[in-house]
């Protein structure tokens, strides 16, 4: 069975960076494109961007292109989400998915909690 | 504030039908298909409707969406309360070149 574990609880200090992973098993990981998501507290869903897995390119939402970066590992099936010059309102659960064609979601990782304070 | 409006809140008793509407644009619902997600406390999202209308395996025949135009609803019929959740819609948005979500409606189950 298709299963997205993400990797923990991570606590920064605004001005640095951090790297979450998303890890797949149960499927082709090159077969499907890897969407990562965020949730404020209180808030909605923001989509922060796509990675193909089969070749590695990328597409990230405006607002984050320039401190984002996602990168996947087809040997380990494994996705990763680097986000740098964090600030507070960076602070979110952070989410990866299986993107079939993009907004159409399948599987999801757990979450991984992101605060950011000094 | 997000691209797709949806209302804050819904409600509705045991047993009810309970529809959430969520409105767009001519760039996103408008020319492309309405995603829609069920969001249980402290949980992950989990796909409830694909395609406009579509359930994945496992989804209650209790869930159907629809779209008109630049809008789409969430219908829920015979509400039970484990229903009690946040619902949130998506769409690609073709000016913007990703999908746009909603700010997601609150069911409580009274």
């Amino acid at each position: 069975q298709v299963q997205v574990v993400q990797s923990g609880t991570e606590v920064k200090k605004p001005g640095a960076s951090v790297k979450v992973s998303c890890k797949t098993s149960g499927y082709i990981f090159t077969n499907y494109a890897i969407s990562w998501m965020r949730q404020a507290p209180g808030q909605g869903l923001e989509w922060m961007g796509w990675i193909s897995t089969y070749n590695g390119n990328t597409n990230y939402a405006q607002k984050l292109q320039d401190r984002v970066t996602m990168t996947a590992d087809t040997s380990a099936s494994t996705a990763y989400m680097e986000l740098r010059s964090l600030r507070s309102d960076d602070t979110a659960v952070y989410y990866c998915a299986r993107d079939l064609v993009t907004g159409h979601f399948d599987y999801w990782g757990q979450g991984t909690l992101v605060t950011v304070s000094s | 504030q997000s691209v797709l409006t949806q209302p804050p809140s819904a409600s509705g008793t045991p047993g009810q039908r309970v529809t959430i509407s969520c409105s767009g644009s001519s760039s996103n619902i408008g020319s492309n298909y309405v995603y829609w997600y069920q969001q249980l406390p402290g949980t992950a999202p989990k796909l409830l409707i694909y395609s406009n209308n579509q359930r994945p395996s496992g989804v209650p025949d209790r869930f159907s969406g629809s779209k008109s135009g630049t809008s789409a609803s969430l219908a829920i019929s015979g509400l039970r309360s484990e229903d009690e959740a946040d619902y949130c819609c998506v769409a690609w948005d073709d000016s913007l070149s990703g999908p746009v979500f909603g700010g997601g409606t609150k069911l409580t189950v009274l």
